[in-house]
């Protein structure tokens, strides 16, 4: 298994509070993800990252900033968290980007927001 | 943009038999990867299966398999000899290999495997 563990796990947050969430990785590999997978939309691309301090935009990252001073980890800022973030957040790292990299999961952290 | 589809939400097979489980992508691109991913009530994404576009040989791992038809764009996934621990939510996956490619995703299927 891939060495990648996120946190929390578990969440419940107010609207309007900042959250964020980490995504720590034990493989050394260059690329890390973020997305959000929500009932009848499969999983969506929030931020990745090709390195440290060199992230990039997914398909829904309005809401969300992402930042990474270090390989191993990648966090993810919910600035004012509203009630449509609410969802289950997935993490995962590939070696480099496309081509025949594979990319593995963390285990998820469930985000309700009230 | 490339599109992935999975039509049929639920699925249920009988324990020891065979099971397809469907997927349909659109893409102007010639060469990609295809993935199958299953997600048990763990919520742990775990991956079943991958397939290179340019290889013409069909996937297999183990129990699982694929039936690749690039002309059509279809990619459905055989689990053989169905075990109570396949049941879960199986995503079909699809990535270009362009430097801005990325994952994307099918709504995903819901397996129940009946004892």
């Amino acid at each position: 298994d891939a060495g990648i563990t996120q946190s929390p796990r578990h969440k419940v947050t107010e609207t309007g509070t900042p959250v964020t969430l980490r995504c720590h990785q034990t493989e050394n590999h260059r690329y890390m993800y973020w997305y959000r997978q929500d009932p009848g939309h499969g999983l969506r691309l929030i931020h990745y990252s090709y390195g440290v301090k060199d992230t990039d935009k997914g398909e829904v990252s309005d809401g969300y900033s992402v930042s990474r001073s270090k390989t191993e980890d990648f966090l993810l800022t919910l600035e004012s968290a509203t009630s449509s973030q609410t969802s289950v957040y997935f993490c995962a790292i590939s070696e480099s980007r496309g081509s025949s990299d594979t990319q593995y999961f963390g285990p998820g952290t469930r985000l309700t927001v009230l | 943009a490339q599109t992935v589809t999975q039509s049929q939400p639920e699925m249920s097979v009988q324990e020891a038999e065979t099971v397809t489980l469907s997927c349909t992508y659109d893409t102007s691109e010639s060469n990609y990867y295809l993935f199958w991913y299953k997600q048990p009530p763990s919520r742990q994404m775990i991956l079943v299966i991958r397939q290179e576009a340019y290889k013409q040989q069909n996937a297999t791992e183990n129990r699982f398999s694929v039936n690749f038809q690039k002309a059509a764009k279809s990619f459905s996934l055989k689990i053989s000899d169905s075990q109570l621990g396949d049941t879960a939510m199986y995503f079909c996956a699809f990535m270009g290999t362009g430097a801005n490619s990325k994952l994307t995703f099918g709504k995903g299927i819901t397996l129940s495997v009946r004892p």
